[in-house]
Order: structure tokens, then C-alpha cells, then sequence
């Protein structure tokens, strides 16, 4: 099975500062990796697909990138409404299995 | 739109079916799929049906015990779950695959299972 990593577990950060967070994979999954947003009580909400694909209606501060291992999730301006965990996950092959979060607080 | 139900109670060894009726969307165009949630913990895939029904693929923590099945005629999803464990408590969502891609774009609510004697 592949097994998921991110970095950092939790950050803090000002709004307006840019934030990114990093995920890898335990074996090469091309570019098959999306990233989602989870508030408290809430579904998790899609915000890239295949690495680097904006989700429609995502606000375009997010983006994704990425193939292989490596990737990065990159918020340009944090606001307040990012406040959230963020979650990776591959679908490279089954079973998909997703990283373990970054909460993310201002 | 997805919406969950059929989750609730149950004792250890005892069984549930969770149904996730879809909407707004060709059902039978998609694959389907169950992740769970231990409430504060992370995000753990279940299991997944293509979108015809024949192939399916279930987490080695449920095989055997777990069922994924889908009624395309009425939009609607299920999970059959028996011979439940305590560690199989969790916020059960189901989701649909975008497409092309099997990202998850649309999820439902959620519904909770507990188990516990």
C-alpha cells in the first residue's frame, strides 16, 4: 500500500501570509493526488485534482503542484476562512488512502 | 447532492446498511465511494464501486466484513456492514469520483455509526 505524509501537522500563520504544505507519498503516484479542506462538523471539500487541477469555484489563491513523491499545497494569501484542516490523498492505485491533515489557524 | 442515511447504534458483532441517495447528476455515470472519520481523527478510505456496479474495492480493515453496492434505477448507494467493531465507530460520508479523475467532488453530510456493548 502507499503510505501518505504531511508537513507540517499544525501552522500558524498571519493573514495574508502565503502557506505551504507539503505532502509525499511512499511510492511515485505520477500525478494522481488531490488535496481537500475540512472544517469542523463539515464534509471535506475538494480543492485540486490531479496535482495541479483548480476545483471549480475554489478561489484561485490555492494552488497545487507536484508529480511523482513530492507535493506542495500553496495557499498565496491566507484569510481567515482557510482556517481549516487540510487533507491529501492519492488514487493511484487502491486501497487510496489519504495523509494525516494540516490544521491550519491564524 | 448526496445524502446519508441508516447510521445509529449497534452493538459489537452486529450489522448496519447505509444508504447514500444521490441527486442532480447521472448516478450511473460515476464511481461511488465510502471514507470514514473518527470524530477528531483523520480521514480513512473504505471502499469504492465503479460506476456499472461490477468492480468494487473495499480496505483491507473491512474486507470480508463490509459490502459496497449500488442501485443505478435509484440512484442510491449503499454500504452493508456487518459483523461490527468497536474500532468501526466512526462519521461514514460518501462521496463521487470527478470523472476522469477519482478525486472525490461531491460528498454527502455524513451519518455517524457507533459501536458499542
Amino acid at each position: 500500500d502507499i503510505q501518505m505524509t504531511q508537513s507540517p501537522s499544525t501552522l500558524s500563520a498571519s493573514v495574508g501570509d502565503r502557506v505551504i504544505i507539503t505532502c509525499r507519498a511512499s511510492h511515485s503516484i505520477s500525478g494522481w493526488l488531490a488535496w481537500y479542506q475540512q472544517k469542523p462538523g463539515k464534509a471535506p471539500k475538494l480543492l485540486i485534482f490531479d496535482a495541479s487541477n483548480l476545483e471549480s469555484g475554489v478561489p484561485s489563491r490555492f494552488s497545487g503542484s507536484g508529480s511523482g513523491a513530492y507535493f506542495t499545497l500553496t495557499i498565496s494569501s491566507l484569510q481567515p476562512d482557510d482556517v481549516a484542516t487540510y487533507y491529501c490523498q492519492h488514487y493511484d492505485t487502491y486501497p487510496f488512502t489519504f495523509g494525516p491533515g494540516t490544521k491550519v489557524d491564524i | 447532492q448526496l445524502l446519508e442515511s441508516g447510521g445509529g447504534s449497534v452493538q459489537p458483532g452486529g450489522s448496519l446498511k447505509l444508504s447514500c441517495a444521490a441527486s442532480d447528476f447521472t448516478f450511473s455515470a460515476y464511481a461511488m465511494s465510502w471514507v470514514r472519520q473518527v470524530p477528531g481523527r483523520g480521514l480513512e478510505w473504505v471502499s469504492s464501486i465503479r460506476g456499472s456496479g461490477a468492480t468494487t474495492y473495499s480496505a483491507d480493515s473491512v474486507k470480508g466484513r463490509f459490502t459496497i453496492s449500488r442501485d443505478n434505477s435509484k440512484n442510491t448507494l449503499f454500504l452493508q456492514m456487518n459483523n461490527l467493531r468497536v474500532q468501526d465507530t466512526a462519521v461514514y460520508f460518501c462521496a463521487k469520483s470527478v470523472g476522469a479523475s477519482d478525486a472525490y467532488d461531491l460528498w454527502g453530510q455524513g451519518t455517524m455509526v457507533t459501536v458499542s456493548s
